[in-house]
């Protein structure tokens, strides 16, 4: 069965950092390109960050380019997000998701709050 | 970036009642479309790719058609287990696109 199991959220404050993890089982992990989802509370869904299967090939939504790295080990079978210069509007539950298109599994996902 | 112009916002049927729900983009996008259902307080889950391909284990009442710009959803003989919020993506370019979503609610 395929498992993604998001953590490291929580409170934190603007301008701070936070760095999130995702481990994955049940399939070939190595194998597949990994992603970063958001969404806000009430509010639709947004592609945060991409990243191939060997990581080669690395993409970012605007809003975050230059402030969050996508990054996976996968010897560890674990996708990261590290999140820096954090702000109110990243305040955000934050889904893992296989795939290099669409996305066919999702974790539970994690809630990242930013204020002060 | 393309954007994802969804339609209705909100949605109330009946029970074995066929649902439509559209999604436009603003230029082609080749059929690379997804579809998504995310039930209150659960993740979302992938229904349709490639516009009209049912994901696994997606109930065969779910269809997805369209081309270029102009795509859709219908359910078939609504189930109460179809209540959700429902959300199209686009991948044809990056980013991913995501259109606002439908949230469906029994009449």
């Amino acid at each position: 069965e395929v498992q993604l199991v998001e953590s490291g959220g929580g409170l934190v404050q603007p301008g701070r950092s936070l760095k999130l993890s995702c481990v994955a089982s049940g399939f070939t992990f190595s194998n597949y390109g990994m992603n970063w989802i958001r969404q806000a509370p009430g509010k639709g869904l947004e592609w945060v960050a991409y990243i191939s299967s060997g990581s080669s090939y690395i993409y970012y939504a605007e809003t975050v380019k230059g402030r969050f790295t996508i990054s996976r080990d996968n010897a560890k079978n674990t996708l990261y997000l590290q999140m820096t210069s954090l702000r109110s509007e990243d305040t955000a539950l934050y889904y893992c998701a296989r795939g290099r298109l669409y996305f066919d599994y999702w974790g539970q996902g994690v809630m990242v709050t930013v204020s002060s | 970036d393309i954007q994802m112009t969804q339609s209705p916002a909100s949605l109330s049927a009946s029970l074995g009642e066929t649902v439509t729900i559209e999604c436009r983009a603003s230029e082609d996008i080749y059929s690379n479309l997804a579809w998504y259902q995310q039930k209150p307080g659960n993740s979302p889950q992938l229904l349709i790719y490639d516009a009209n391909s049912l994901a696994d284990g997606v109930p065969s009442r779910f269809s997805g058609s369209g081309s270029g710009t102009q795509y859709s959803l219908k359910i078939n003989s609504l189930q109460s287990e179809d209540v959700a919020s429902y959300f199209c993506q686009q991948y044809n370019n990056y980013p991913n696109t995501f259109g606002a979503g439908t949230k469906l609610e029994l009449k």
